[in-house]
């Protein structure tokens, strides 16, 4: 098993230019989330998708839009993105019953110029 | 929202010495999470832990619930130990994961 994949592992963009970050699970998991970790800091949640079909905010979403294609995939978009928006971002899974432990990703790292 | 908070932020060792790090959360948690991040930015999973006791070879890690804590034990630690642990909370199960600050541990040779 592979776990959780996302690509790409670096990027770099240009104010105002968009793009998508890919992110799958092969544990078939039912729960999906996007975070973001700036230099010296914890994670917080951008989105998250309780269920196939269902996504919610998180604490920081402005700026993004999600996806969840289907079980196993979970996009997250920057449609005009910003300086702020440089950032590590991580994907997550969980099995979303009483044992609800989350599962990583390797992590994007985008650096918006 | 709750809060995590972590201690100490820093932490120096020599190799072979034992550790405590501790978490502290603001309220009653559904799910509790140790994590390590390596020198390479990766998230490892060490503890899913939001009662009781667990072991996994030289470390441990113990959450008190009804009084909002938990530790992480580390034994004759190594230089692969060096990174951030991080702490995590969550209070409804497909909720999110609130993070602490993390704790910075370098292991010296």
């Amino acid at each position: 098993n592979a776990g959780v994949t996302q690509t790409p592992k670096f990027q770099v963009l240009k104010t105002g230019q968009s793009m998508t970050l890919q992110c799958a699970q092969d544990m078939n998991h039912n729960s999906m989330y996007w975070y973001r970790q700036d230099p010296g800091m914890g994670l917080r949640l951008i989105y998250y998708s309780a269920s196939e079909g269902t996504t919610d905010k998180g604490e920081v979403p402005n700026g993004y839009n999600v996806s969840r294609l289907n079980k196993r995939e979970f996009s997250l978009r920057l449609e005009s993105a910003a300086p702020s928006q440089t950032s590590v971002y991580f994907c997550a899974s969980s099995r979303y019953d009483r044992f609800n432990e989350q599962f990583f990703g390797p992590g994007t790292r985008l650096t918006v110029l | 929202g709750i809060q995590v908070e972590q201690s100490p932020p820093d932490l120096i060792l020599q190799e072979g010495a034992n550790s405590t790090l501790r978490c502290n959360f603001s309220d009653s948690v559904n799910n509790l999470q140790w994590f390590h991040q390596n020198p390479w930015g990766q998230l490892i999973n060490l503890f899913y832990i939001p009662s009781g006791t667990k072991q996994n070879g030289r470390l441990s890690a113990t959450t008190v619930a009804t009084e909002r804590y938990s530790l992480l034990y580390i034994s004759s630690s190594q230089t692969t130990d060096s990174g951030v642990y991080f702490c995590a909370v969550e209070i409804t199960s497909g909720s999110r994961l609130t993070f602490g600050e993390g704790t910075q541990l370098t292991v010296n040779p």
